[in-house]
């Protein structure tokens, strides 16, 4: 069935260093989906990627989607605290909203 | 946007018993809501779609009569863990597509429910 890969497992940074978080998956996805953790709440949307090799902004982060649409990553430039939290990828299994969830990466942030 | 409530937020058992976990939206219709468990450190795993009117359909290794689903109006889903043993700790979140996009999003989480099983 559809997986989705994620990398690093665990992220470490000194605030201000940027930080990175990839997904890969063997096959074609026809979205990514990125969403933000933090310690004891449920995900929380930031972003959908559905063209072959957009690149979305938001703010410090930014959310690309490889050309073959198998892989996708999520980029914080200088970190701060407040971004402290697990980041998962995610990719939608049909149009009924079944979500695949990549294994996450927990970014902590030291001031 | 699309809201999506659970309830109880937090729940202590003794094994044995049962839980019922329920799910609701509350601004909007959702025939489709889904369960996830997530375990410490680990990711959401879907453990099955909730149809509504209809019978779940659970994903793979899920035991049909440990989780049971039901989907009894178009705003409520409830997940009941029967016999629960510690082994079924864990925090379980319920996710229902929205109408329509909302800040972009098209699926929203309720903010789950954290079962311990003592």
């Amino acid at each position: 069935g559809q997986q989705v890969m994620q990398i690093p497992q665990y992220q470490h940074v000194q605030e201000g260093e940027d930080f990175t978080t990839y997904c890969n998956s063997s096959t074609t996805l026809s979205n990514i989906q990125w969403y933000k953790q933090r310690p004891g709440g449920h995900p929380v949307f930031l972003i959908q990627l559905v063209k072959s090799g957009e690149v979305k902004k938001q703010k410090r982060l930014t959310f690309q989607f490889g050309e073959a649409k198998k892989n996708s990553s999520l980029h914080i430039t200088a970190t701060q605290t407040t971004d402290v939290g697990t980041y998962f990828c995610a990719s939608l299994y049909n149009q009924g909203g079944k979500l695949i969830f990549g294994q996450g990466t927990e970014l902590s942030v030291k001031p | 946007g699309a809201v999506v409530s659970q309830h109880p937020s937090r729940v202590i058992c003794k094994s044995g018993t049962s839980v019922k976990i329920e799910c609701r939206s509350l601004d909007f219709q959702a025939t489709t809501m889904f369960w996830y468990r997530q375990f410490p450190k680990q990711s959401l795993m879907l453990m099955a779609t909730s149809n509504e009117g209809s019978k779940a359909t659970y994903e793979q290794g899920v035991e049909k009569d440990k989780f049971l689903i039901n989907h009894a109006s178009l705003t409520l889903s409830t997940l009941t863990v029967t016999s629960a043993h510690p082994e079924d700790s864990s925090f379980y979140i319920c996710s229902a597509r929205g109408p329509e996009p909302s800040g972009g999003a098209l699926t929203f989480f309720g903010p789950g429910t954290r079962l311990t099983v003592l």
